[in-house]
């Protein structure tokens, strides 16, 4: 089992809909997750951090997290075409002397439809 | 502008030759990592460094070497015993305690 799981995609969302991303990690001591949006050729940009159960809003972006059932998700809202890119869901690994370990899923790849 | 500068965003070099990659922050973040990312992948962790003069091993550090002179550099060698050296290479930095890495424009560097 891979230890952060994400679906490859593509996931194809029409413009203006709610684009529905999700992740399931393994670690059950994980306790930092992380959404980065990579476009095409370009380096990960961080857009969502969340650390507690629950639901946490920016702007058009919603990270929801169940720490057990061990999942995570992202919901982009009013969906655009420039959020046509690949998004990475991380965890934060085991700690070893205040080292921010991450492991990344493999990545979705979202295309919106104008 | 603080940041993180990688160079240079491309480089080409036959087998049997090492090459360094640059990296350098002025964010005043303690950490820093370097990753590698192949195509349809995620990202994995090769090294990173907690504090000036120390660093650990990631998950694939084999043929790679790097140092931590300064708290803003951490260059990447990229040693020929690395058998596919071809990749998109990033590097990122985190201020500690919260884990939220920031990455660098990266160095696709391609190896023939």
């Amino acid at each position: 089992q891979k230890e952060v799981e994400q679906n490859s995609g593509p996931l194809s969302v029409p413009e203006g809909a709610i684009a529905s991303l999700n992740c399931t990690y393994s670690d059950r001591v994980s306790q930092s997750f992380f959404w980065y949006r990579q476009y095409s050729g370009k380096s990960p940009e961080l857009i969502m951090s969340i650390y507690s159960n629950g639901d946490k809003e920016d702007g058009r972006f919603t990270a929801q997290l169940n720490k057990a059932s061990q999942y995570v998700s992202l919901l982009i809202r009013d969906s655009q075409p420039s959020d046509s890119a690949t998004y990475l869901c991380a965890v934060r690994g085991t700690s070893y002397q205040g080292a921010q370990k991450l492991v990344f899923g493999q990545g979705t790849r979202l295309t919106i439809n104008p | 502008d603080g940041g993180i500068t990688q160079s240079p965003k491309y480089l080409f070099r036959k087998e049997g030759q090492n090459v360094t990659l640059s990296c350098e922050q002025n964010l005043n973040h303690d950490a820093m990592y370097w990753y590698r990312q192949d195509p349809g992948q995620g990202l994995r962790l090769i090294y990173y460094s907690q504090i000036v003069n120390d660093f650990q091993k990631g998950d694939i550090a084999e043929g790679y070497s790097v140092s931590r002179e300064k708290k803003e550099s951490f260059p990447l060698t990229v040693t020929s015993a690395q058998k596919n050296p071809t990749a998109f290479y990033l590097c990122a930095s985190s201020i500690g305690g919260r884990g939220e890495q920031y990455f660098g424009p990266g160095t696709r560097l391609t190896v023939t």
